[in-house]
């Protein structure tokens, strides 16, 4: 039963393509994250949203964006991909919002992106 | 800007050593988090933090949490193998949400 799952686990493509990354949890958690993970393992978050609403938008190009059908889901959409772009991207939930929750937020296994 | 330090970025140790990973961060902060993560994989967590004076223990892995001196330990004690993997703090400086800002992580290894 994987509680936070990612789609696709690796993704090579080219430059200038359009592409998405999916993620879902089933853990029943209200608040989802993207992070970037780059070549040199240096996490840094990207995005955050708690039901469905935009919470952090980090400095990322306009080429992110985010989307949240639902709590249980946050896709990323990648567009004019570009050489900087490769990375691992990571999903995470967590339950509660702000200092309400004691809990640690929960990651996926991972998108490894690759941009020829 | 927020700074998370750990040191040392890389540790190579014996098994049965003692040995202590060091996260410093620069700004106010009472929750932090310890991750885990093995090549290639997901993060795990392993400790949550959430006040001055703090201290988690799992195993051989021992946490604390000073927040006056804005600083976080992971110990290890009695080193085995299966410990090795990369570990990161992680400072939350939300206030109206969680945010978390990760440390450079710790390479460590444990041979024989």
């Amino acid at each position: 039963d994987t509680a936070v799952s990612q789609t696709p686990k690796y993704l090579v493509t080219q430059m200038g393509n359009d592409k998405s990354i999916k993620c879902e949890q089933n853990l029943g958690h209200d608040t989802m994250y993207w992070y970037k993970q780059d070549s040199k393992k240096f996490l840094k978050i990207m995005f955050s949203y708690n039901n469905k609403e935009l919470i952090i938008n980090e400095t990322v190009p306009n080429r992110f964006s985010p989307k949240s059908p639902d709590k249980a889901h946050l896709n990323l959409h990648i567009n004019s991909l570009e050489l900087g772009d490769s990375a691992v991207y990571f999903c995470a939930s967590s339950q509660g919002f702000g200092r309400s929750s004691n809990q640690p937020q929960h990651f996926g296994d991972g998108t490894r992106l690759s941009i020829l | 800007e927020l700074k998370v330090e750990q040191n040392p970025l890389f540790l190579s140790m014996q098994e049965g050593k003692n040995y202590t990973i060091y996260c410093n961060y620069s700004t106010t902060s009472d929750r932090l988090y310890w991750y885990r993560q093995d090549p290639g994989k997901s993060l795990e967590s392993l400790f949550v933090l959430l006040s001055n004076g703090a201290v988690k223990q799992e195993g051989r892995l021992m946490a604390s949490l000073d927040t006056k001196a804005r600083l976080s330990t992971l110990h290890i004690t009695a080193a085995v193998h299966d410990l090795s993997a990369t570990y990161f703090c992680a400072v939350d400086i939300g206030s109206s949400t969680d945010k978390l800002i990760f440390g450079t992580g710790t390479r460590l290894q444990v041979f024989p």
